[in-house]
């Protein structure tokens, strides 16, 4: 595997339910990101964490919920989900030694989520 | 604050045509980064440049070519003879200091290239 990658790719879940969505970046960085991409709508950073620490939430409602164990992998739990949380589910990470971290992210092709 | 304006929603051009994608963005800080992603349909968003504030130089790869004039805050981006394969969603981004590691996106062009 290489680059970032995520997994499903597709989900489909009922208001009720609880679900995981999982990233791992292969490239060796120290930061990792959640985005989501509603339609018609400017990408909204959710998450960031440098150093498996969380450094920015964005005002995300707790039905979402992240988890990063190490410096590659990140997760989004998911439970009790309303519709309009529907969207596509991006995943980044990027290299972050000093200021101006400004490095590249790299992104995954992203989570299709649909909530019924 | 930092804001990032992509004025164009669509385009749409036949192949093989030029086409120029607008980006102005905003910041109060002197040091900052400016970024464009293409997502194709697959929903991926794929890295093509960034560029530093101090950097003005035009810079060009292949089809692609990307004019940042720091005077009127842009950093538009010109596809030469557009192919089919360049419809996509481009989406231009900036990094400043006072942000740390976050991008503020514009809202997206939807460029579409028909034979």
């Amino acid at each position: 595997e290489t680059g970032v990658t995520q997994t499903p790719r597709h989900l489909v879940m009922g208001m009720t339910n609880k679900k995981s969505l999982k990233c791992e970046q292969h490239l060796g960085h120290n930061a990792m990101y959640w985005y989501k991409q509603s339609a018609k709508k400017p990408l909204e950073l959710m998450f960031v964490y440098n150093f498996k620490e969380q450094t920015e939430n964005n005002s995300v409602p707790s039905r979402f919920s992240p988890e990063c164990p190490n410096s590659s992998h990140l997760f989004l739990h998911l439970h009790t989900l309303q519709p309009e949380d529907s969207a596509l589910y991006l995943c980044a990470s990027s290299q972050v030694n000093r200021p101006p971290y400004t490095d590249t992210q790299y992104f995954g092709p992203g989570t299709r989520l649909t909530v019924l | 604050a930092q804001k990032v304006t992509q004025a164009q929603t669509e385009i749409s051009v036949v192949e093989k045509e030029d086409v120029t994608l607008d980006c102005v963005y905003e910041t109060r800080d002197t040091t900052y980064y400016l970024f464009w992603y293409k997502q194709p349909p697959s929903g991926e968003l794929v890295f093509l440049i960034r560029r530093n504030s101090f950097d003005e130089q035009n810079e060009i790869s292949g089809r692609y070519s990307w004019n940042f004039q720091k005077s009127t805050s842009s950093f538009n981006f010109t596809i030469t003879a557009s192919q089919v394969v360049d419809s996509a969603v481009y989406f231009c981004a900036l990094s400043d200091t006072g942000g740390g590691n976050k991008l503020t996106f514009g809202t997206g062009t939807q460029l579409k290239v028909e034979l």
